[in-house]
């Protein structure tokens, strides 16, 4: 079980969009539609914002979306708000009942 | 409303063993799955083991098969998780997660809000 590979870090303005990377391998993301994405604030629980790839959670905002190709699964925030700088991360069934998270990404709204 | 209360976290040696807890309120289905993920201090989060409810079965992360082992008392609506032969390197806030119904293996929509296990010698 590797980590999922994510950025450490990404950014942007008010209103922009941005997007996460998440990259495995033909071992977990590249076989399983089972990613989810979390949102962890300071000092907070993570937050189930998408999962199975794309969807979404009763209450999640639609600026919130996911996808996938091959082995890498991506998370896009479209409207970017203050609210949403966190640190976010990646999660893959792996086989075998396991399951692997990305190193998480700090997203900072300038 | 669903709720799910860690306890057990301390100060322990390298070598020395933690039970830690998990209290699950207000969800009344049986097949369920319920997670451990920990996150140690300024890092990321990594997940460490699951049993499914209704069998028992479990499984486990490879930086604590064979060290660490979860069970549940369904009378109690409790999951555990036995951690021994603790490394320095097991330091960290320990999450129980539930596991969505209707998903599988990743979706976890309810956490608790976490158990600090500090492990130095």
């Amino acid at each position: 079980q590797s980590a999922l590979t994510q950025p450490a870090s990404v950014s942007g303005s008010p209103g922009q969009s941005i997007t996460i990377s998440c990259t495995g391998s033909s071992t977990d993301v590249g076989t399983y539609d089972f990613v989810s994405w979390y949102q962890q604030l300071p000092g907070k629980a993570p937050k189930l914002i998408i999962h199975d790839v794309t969807k979404r959670p009763s209450g999640v905002s639609t600026r919130f979306s996911g996808s996938k190709s091959g082995s890498t699964a991506s998370l896009t925030i479209s409207g970017l708000q203050s609210e949403d700088e966190a640190d976010y991360y990646c999660c893959s069934y792996a086989g075998n009942s396991c399951v692997v998270f990305g190193g998480g990404t700090k997203l900072t709204v300038l | 409303e669903v709720q799910l209360v860690e306890s057990g976290g301390a100060v322990a040696q390298p070598g020395g063993s933690l039970r830690l807890s998990c209290v699950i309120a207000g969800f009344n289905f049986d097949d369920y799955t319920l997670h451990w993920v920990r996150q140690p201090p300024g890092k990321g989060l990594e997940w460490v083991s699951l049993i499914r409810w209704d069998s028992g079965l479990t499984s486990y992360g490879d930086s604590v098969r064979g060290r660490f082992a979860t069970s549940r008392n369904i009378n109690k609506n409790t999951v555990f998780l036995q951690m021994t032969s603790l490394r320095t390197e097991d330091t960290a806030l320990y999450y129980c997660a539930k596991e969505k119904l209707g998903s599988s293996w990743t979706a976890f929509d309810y956490w608790g809000q976490g158990t600090l296990v500090n492990v130095f010698s």
